[in-house]
């Protein structure tokens, strides 16, 4: 069964700064990734996903995540913080064509500094 | 515009009062799911269902029913509901999950759940 660890709850980073969020997963077949933003007082909204087709994955609002299958990793990324950014995120896997829900991490919110 | 709806945004209620949260999606997806985030634990998945009357358990069912009667409806209903149950709650639905497909999720904008 699939499962994904994201690395800090909290995670500070001041505005200009790069941010960089973990997470790493487990999947016995090569997986299905996502991030997922949540904005105060708001749902989850994809950011971006992973599906093969390419192991840097471009999603809205400057972010990035690059897929590292040696080491299990789809960290999302970030150039320049940007005071909207603050928000909580979540990593996500599902395994395709297995009858497997999507499996979320804890979450990381993201705190940026004036 | 496409989206989930739920219904209420807030709600306050007493131990044992039965209520129930409404989720109504306009996307004509296959795939709905609950979920309620606590601090600290994530999003857990309550129940899901893969179509019109295919609805089943997710990790946290205990306390909790649904039903799928129609494509665009998932309503999550708490027959008795306790104070462990107050959480924010997040009704989803996807063109797939599983054998289904793997697309992403759309989130309504969730429900405060406070049982006294």
């Amino acid at each position: 069964a699939q499962s994904v660890t994201q690395l800090g709850s909290h995670v500070s980073v001041s505005e200009g700064a790069l941010v960089l969020l973990r997470c790493n997963y487990s999947s016995s077949v090569p997986p299905y990734l996502f991030w997922y933003v949540q904005y105060p007082n708001q749902g989850l909204q994809l950011l971006l996903k992973y599906t093969s087709a390419a192991t840097l994955v471009k999603g809205i609002n400057g972010f990035e995540a690059e897929f590292k299958k040696s080491e299990t990793s789809f960290h999302l990324t970030k150039p320049s913080a940007h005071m909207s950014d603050a928000a909580e995120y979540f990593c996500a896997v599902s395994e395709p064509e297995r009858d497997d829900k999507i499996i979320f991490g804890k979450g990381t919110r993201l705190h940026i500094l004036p | 515009e496409a989206q989930v709806t739920q219904n209420p945004r807030y709600l306050i209620t007493v131990t044992g009062k039965k209520l129930t949260v409404t989720c109504s999606q306009n996307m004509n997806h296959e795939y709905m799911s609950w979920y309620r985030q606590d601090p600290g634990l994530g999003l857990r998945q309550i129940y899901y269902s893969m179509n019109v009357e295919v609805t089943d358990k997710g990790d946290v069912p205990e306390g909790y029913k649904v039903s799928r009667k129609e494509k665009r409806n998932f309503p999550l209903i708490l027959e008795s509901p306790s104070p462990n149950q107050t959480s924010l709650y997040f009704c989803a639905s996807s063109l797939g999950q599983g054998w289904l497909g793997n697309s992403p999720l759309h989130f309504g904008n969730g429900t405060r759940l406070t049982v006294t």
